[in-house]
């Protein structure tokens, strides 16, 4: 029972273009949920959160939003530089802070 | 620089032996920190929450006699992958807990290989 999905496994990007990454989650107690970066053989690295209280949260080139009703949150790096090819990992979590559910991930690639 | 660290970072060990895998909180008390582990290109999955103290609680699925989580010190909590078997290799990472909003620190992660 995957809780926390993305969908797209990939996704390819020209430098300086808006990277969109989505995720479905269908637990509706979670209210916190992260977005993390992660290069292969490392641990995941923090980029920016969001509470259910708010529907975006913007830090930088990063902007995660989310819409509640339909249990989907997105990360929207602009402009998309070749250093954030990575995998990125959304993660959600409910009272238990720090019991992350993550997603699958999906593998950024921005090009040159 | 890394906030919490874990060691060994690579391991290989023999089936049948156990290893050990330690997490520090590097500079801050973590009552709470939490094992998840990685299939090659898989998510991360929740294995445990370790809890300073007390008994881990394991998640669904997990053998806690096979996971042995320890969590002595409010800064060092041990897995211990025990009668190692090379279908238990894999990526274990852990992550602790400190105060306030975005306070989920993750280790490097081990990559565990059982030959």
């Amino acid at each position: 029972d995957q809780q926390v999905k993305q969908n797209s496994p990939s996704l390819s990007v020209q430098e300086g273009r808006i990277s969109i990454l989505n995720c479905d989650y269908t637990n509706s107690m979670f209210d916190y949920f992260l977005w993390y970066k992660k290069y292969p053989a490392e641990g995941p690295t923090f980029l920016i959160s969001i509470s259910s209280i708010k529907d975006k949260n913007e830090d930088g080139r990063f902007t995660v939003f989310l819409n509640k009703s339909a249990k989907h949150l997105s990360l929207h790096i602009v402009p998309s530089q070749p250093g954030d090819s990575a995998v990125y990992f959304c993660a959600a979590c409910g009272t238990s802070y720090g019991k992350l559910t993550f997603g699958q991930g999906t593998i950024l690639t921005v090009h040159p | 620089g890394a906030v919490v660290s874990q060691h060994p970072s690579r391991v290989i060990c023999k089936s049948g032996t156990s290893v050990k895998i330690e997490c520090r909180s590097l500079d801050f008390q973590a009552t709470t920190m939490f094992w998840y582990r990685q299939f090659p290109k898989k998510s991360l999955m929740l294995m445990a929450t370790s809890n300073e103290g007390s008994k881990a609680t394991y998640e669904q699925g997990v053998e806690k006699d096979k996971f042995l989580i320890n969590h002595a010190s409010l800064t060092l909590s041990t897995l211990t992958v025990t009668s190692a078997h090379p279908e238990d290799s894999s990526f274990y990472i852990c992550s602790a807990q400190g105060d306030g909003e975005n306070t989920i620190y993750f280790g490097e992660g081990s990559w565990l290989t059982v030959v």
